[in-house]
């Protein structure tokens, strides 16, 4: 089975603390992503990526930014942390983007409170 | 306006009910429909996914697409209480892995 784990499953910060989110995959996926889930707004796309060393925007991309330095790793950086960053983290990989039949394969989230 | 509204729910219904799990979307350019059943403190997985317009079965699950209306449903037969969870609608167009979700409906199922 496809594992993708999350490094913390809870985690509180202090305003403008530097954030890290670590997010690993085991299946040679190339496409990895994060997500933020908030009651009421669903899941939103922050950031992802089709390669190593590459990424691209979501819909939600301000306060992030991500780095992809190896294709099993995926990680989310809050460069100052802020109250409106809490909030559900969520991190999903797949495989050949665009294809009949992707799937995204999620982790179990990190549950970020910032004071 | 959000792309995906589905129906907020909550939802309960007792053991063996059907159950009828609804989403409307806006843009035409959607052509792959996914369900995601999230449970508590899990991260979503991947229940039941479709190709344009036309019923798909798996199980006791059935979804369904109408995109002449952009509606999309998920039906549950026989539910059960291990079928409590948050359930999501995706959708997406061709190009991309990004998907729009809804915002989820929560389903108890009460033995």
């Amino acid at each position: 089975d496809v594992k993708v784990t999350q490094s913390s499953r809870y985690l509180v910060k202090r305003t403008g603390e530097k954030v890290f989110l670590e997010c690993v995959q085991d299946m040679d996926h190339e496409n990895m992503f994060w997500y933020r889930q908030d009651p009421g707004l669903g899941l939103r796309l922050i950031y992802f990526s089709y390669d190593v060393k590459m990424k691209e925007k979501g819909d939600i991309p301000e306060g992030y930014s991500v780095s992809r330095e190896k294709k099993e790793r995926f990680s989310l950086i809050l460069e100052s942390a802020s109250t409106n960053q809490t909030s559900m983290y969520l991190c999903a990989s797949s495989s050949r983007v665009g294809a009949v039949g992707e799937k995204l394969f999620f982790g179990s989230g990190t549950q970020l409170s910032v004071l | 306006q959000k792309e995906v509204e589905q129906d907020p729910g909550p939802l309960s219904v007792p053991e063996g009910a059907i159950v009828s799990l609804n989403c409307t979307y806006s843009n035409s350019a959607f052509q792959y429909f996914m369900w995601y059943r999230q449970y508590s403190r899990k991260g979503p997985e991947l229940l039941m996914y479709t190709y344009s317009s036309g019923n798909k079965e798996d199980g006791r699950f059935t979804a369904q697409v109408d995109k002449s209306s952009k509606y999309i449903s998920l039906f549950i037969r026989d539910s059960q209480p291990s079928d409590s969870a948050t359930y999501l609608c995706a959708m997406r167009g061709t190009n991309a892995g990004k998907s729009t979700f809804g915002d989820g409906t929560t389903l108890t199922v009460k033995p």
